[in-house]
C-alpha cells in the first residue's frame, strides 16, 4: 500500500519562528489534506489541497503532485499552533474519502 | 453549527470486557467514519458509513469490533471482548459525502488494563 513520509517527527520553535514541514507520499493520489491536532485531540483539517498552492492567514500549504511531495507552511509561529501536523492521502483512482494519515510532525511553539 | 459529538470521552475497562462508543454526527452529514489512532500514531481508518451502509470495513477486526449507524445518522462502535492492544483514541468523523472534507469529533480515549 501507499506510504506516506513526514519530516521531521519533532519541531520546536520561538514564538515568531517560521516553518516548513514535508510529507511525501510513495504514489499517486488524487486527494490530500493537512490536519492540526490540538494538545487536547481535536483534530482540524487545515487544507484540502490535491496540487497547487492554497494560503490561509500565517498557514499556507504547496502539493507538487507529479514529484509526489506535499510542503505546509507556517509563518509568525504562535503558542496556539503547538500540536501535532498530520498529512493525509487518498491513493484510490476516484475520491474514496479513506484518508491514509501519516505519522505526523509534532510541533511545540515556546513563548 | 454543532460539530460531531462524541461519548464517553474517557473509558477504562478490564481486558475481556465489552465496551460500545458513539457518534452523532453533523446534522446532514451522509458519510460516517470511525478511526483508531493509536499514541504516537496517526489516525486509521476502522470502517466508513454512507448513510446506513457500510462502504469499507476491510481495516475492522470483525472478530472483536462491530460497528453499527441505524436510521443513517448515530453511530456505535463496540468491541467485544478487549484487548491490551486497543487501547487507543477512537475518533468519529463526517463529512457531507465522501468527497468532502471531514469534521472530526473529540474522541473517547479507551485505556484497556
Amino acid at each position: 500500500g501507499i506510504q506516506v513520509e513526514q519530516s521531521p517527527p519533532d519541531l520546536i520553535l520561538q514564538e515568531g519562528a517560521n516553518s516548513t514541514l514535508r510529507c511525501n507520499f510513495s504514489d499517486s493520489v488524487n486527494n490530500l489534506q493537512w490536519f492540526h491536532q490540538n494538545p487536547w485531540g481535536q483534530l482540524i483539517n487545515l487544507f484540502y489541497i490535491p496540487s497547487g498552492t492554497k494560503q490561509n492567514g500565517r498557514l499556507s500549504a504547496t502539493t507538487v503532485a507529479t514529484e509526489r511531495y506535499s510542503l505546509l507552511y507556517i509563518s509568525s509561529s504562535q503558542t496556539t499552533d503547538s500540536g501535532v501536523y498530520f498529512c493525509a492521502v487518498d491513493p484510490h483512482s476516484s475520491n474514496t474519502g479513506k484518508l491514509i494519515f501519516g505519522q505526523g510532525t509534532t510541533l511545540q511553539v515556546k513563548p | 453549527e454543532a460539530g460531531v459529538a462524541q461519548s464517553p470521552r474517557y473509558k477504562i475497562i478490564e481486558k475481556r470486557q465489552s465496551v460500545a462508543f458513539w457518534c452523532n454526527p453533523i446534522s446532514g452529514h451522509a458519510t460516517l467514519y470511525w478511526y483508531q489512532q493509536i499514541l504516537g500514531q496517526g489516525p486509521k481508518l476502522l470502517i466508513q458509513f454512507q448513510n446506513n451502509g457500510v462502504v469499507d470495513d476491510s481495516q475492522l477486526p470483525k472478530d472483536r469490533f462491530s460497528a453499527e449507524r441505524l436510521k443513517g445518522v448515530d453511530s456505535t462502535l463496540k468491541i467485544q471482548p478487549a484487548k491490551l492492544e486497543d487501547s487507543a483514541v477512537y475518533l468519529c468523523a463526517s463529512s457531507l459525502d465522501r468527497t468532502g472534507v471531514p469534521f472530526f469529533g473529540s474522541g473517547t480515549r479507551l485505556t484497556v488494563v
